[in-house]
């Protein structure tokens, strides 16, 4: 199957720092990827989807300022989140979908903790 | 708005033994329906999904599911479950053409599995 990649897995940083996360189509080109955070013992809930081209369409109570979605080319979406507190640590997991078809695949996840 | 259900948190089986975990939405027209499995700090792999026709679809590992759209059910099934099935299972909903975009993912079930 299709390959989606995240980095970094893991991250730490200081709370006002800016951190970005990457997520590759390895084998693939995907003009739709999705970004999902996941708490603790929690569901997966959408923030965004990213198109590639245009700009995000973020999710009700999702801060569009807060995380930045760059979807620069039809392999690579990025999320950054800026000025990160303590209650931005989540597990951020992005999926895509290849163009074309019905299949979605996940990234493995990018575990972000903010000191 | 759609929305899925799974009642069961955490279900504890012994291995070799049946499983079925349970899953219930709600959406207004057709479904498109999936199983995830997550293991701990990793990504989401589809098991398998329902879009339409058959309503026994099989998937990887051994796993099938039955649509059964009188109960509003999608519930997932194993007749005998493996130490490494241990694992979280998500139940999602689709609502797009292709079924997988803006997935309503359920709370998720923990599997556990005793010798």
């Amino acid at each position: 199957g299709a390959v989606v990649s995240q980095h970094p897995s893991r991250v730490i940083c200081k709370s006002g720092t800016s951190v970005k996360i990457e997520c590759r189509s390895l084998d693939f080109q995907a003009t739709t990827m999705f970004w999902y955070r996941q708490f603790p013992k929690k569901s997966l809930m959408l923030m965004a989807t990213s198109n590639e081209g245009s700009k995000a369409t973020y999710e009700q109570g999702v801060e569009k300022d807060k995380f930045l979605i760059n979807h620069a080319s039809l392999t690579l979406s990025t999320l950054t989140v800026t000025s990160a507190h303590p209650e931005d640590s989540s597990f951020y997991i992005c999926s895509a979908r290849p163009t074309g078809t019905g299949e979605l695949f996940f990234g493995e996840g990018s575990r972000l903790t903010v000191l | 708005a759609q929305s899925v259900t799974q009642p069961d948190i955490h279900i504890t089986v012994s291995e070799g033994a049946s499983l079925e975990l349970r899953c219930n939405y709600s959406y207004g027209a057709t479904p498109y329906l999936f199983w995830y499995v997550q293991s701990p700090g990793q990504g989401l792999q589809l098991l398998l999904k329902y879009f339409s026709g058959d309503t026994l679809v099989q998937g990887i590992k051994g796993f099938e599911a039955e649509f059964k759209r009188s109960q509003s059910s999608f519930n997932l099934r194993k007749p005998s479950v493996h130490w490494s099935d241990a694992a979280e299972y998500f139940c999602a909903v689709g609502a797009s053409g292709f079924g997988n975009e803006k997935l309503t993912f359920g709370t998720g079930t923990r599997l556990t599995i005793i010798p």
